[in-house]
């Protein structure tokens, strides 16, 4: 399987701030690169496809950038909404693995 | 809207067999475009990718869960269900089902609320 490597593990950050999320894969998966919002006690949702493809509906302040093995997940100007946990997986090969995950917290 | 919601045991004895079923509404199970999947999430843990099934029939499973872990489709039901076999603790976990869509990139783009399934003697 390919290994999708988050970091950090967790944040803690303000309303209003501009944070970055990374995700490493342990072999080149091109933009095959997925992000996901999971609020606590819910279902993950669809944040950023094809590593910076924005469904619809998805605010603007989400962006996605990278290709090969590093990628990364910017939100700028956190909203309250926002706290949650965030997760990347790689499309590029099944068997789908994700990263462990990044908890964004309040500060 | 379409909404998927998954059915269940809530609580399974270790060695048993684990049955659930995905129900999907405002979309059909038969539709080519999507692959219907099933996600599974240790509490306080990440997400693992169990396996998916085409409505051809075509499935793929998570390498380390093959031979314990079969799909199906009812189109004429429009649900699809997973079967695992052997259960131990480690496969209590919160059961998402999901639909992965896509053309030249896949991603799962509709999930259901989850089952929580516990495996306990």
């Amino acid at each position: 399987d390919i290994q999708m490597t988050q970091s950090p593990s967790s944040l803690s950050a303000s309303v209003g701030d501009r944070v970055t999320i990374t995700c490493r894969a342990s072999m080149n998966i091109g933009k095959y690169l997925n992000w996901y919002q999971q609020n606590a006690g819910k279902a993950p949702r669809l944040l950023i496809y094809a590593a910076s493809s924005l469904p619809s509906g998805v605010p603007s302040r989400f962006s996605g950038s990278g290709s090969g093995t590093e990628f990364s997940l910017t939100i700028s100007g956190l909203q309250p909404e926002d706290f949650a946990s965030y997760y990347c997986q790689q499309s590029f090969s099944v068997s789908y693995t994700f990263g462990q995950g990044t908890k964004l917290e309040i500060k | 809207q379409v909404q998927l919601q998954e059915s269940g045991p809530g609580q399974v004895k270790p060695s048993q067999t684990l049955s659930l079923t995905c129900t999907v509404s405002g979309a059909s199970t038969s539709n080519g475009d999507y692959y219907w999947t099933w996600i599974r999430q240790p509490a306080g843990k990440g997400l693992e990718w169990i396996g998916r099934i085409h409505p051809s029939g075509s499935t793929n499973f998570k390498p380390s869960l093959r031979g314990r872990a079969t799909m199906s489709v009812d189109t004429s039901k429009n649900q699809f269900s997973l079967r695992l076999t052997s259960l131990t603790v480690e496969d209590t976990a919160v059961y998402y089902c999901a639909g992965e869509m896509g053309r030249t990139h896949w991603y799962f783009d509709l999930w259901g609320r989850g089952t929580l399934v516990t495996v306990t003697s």
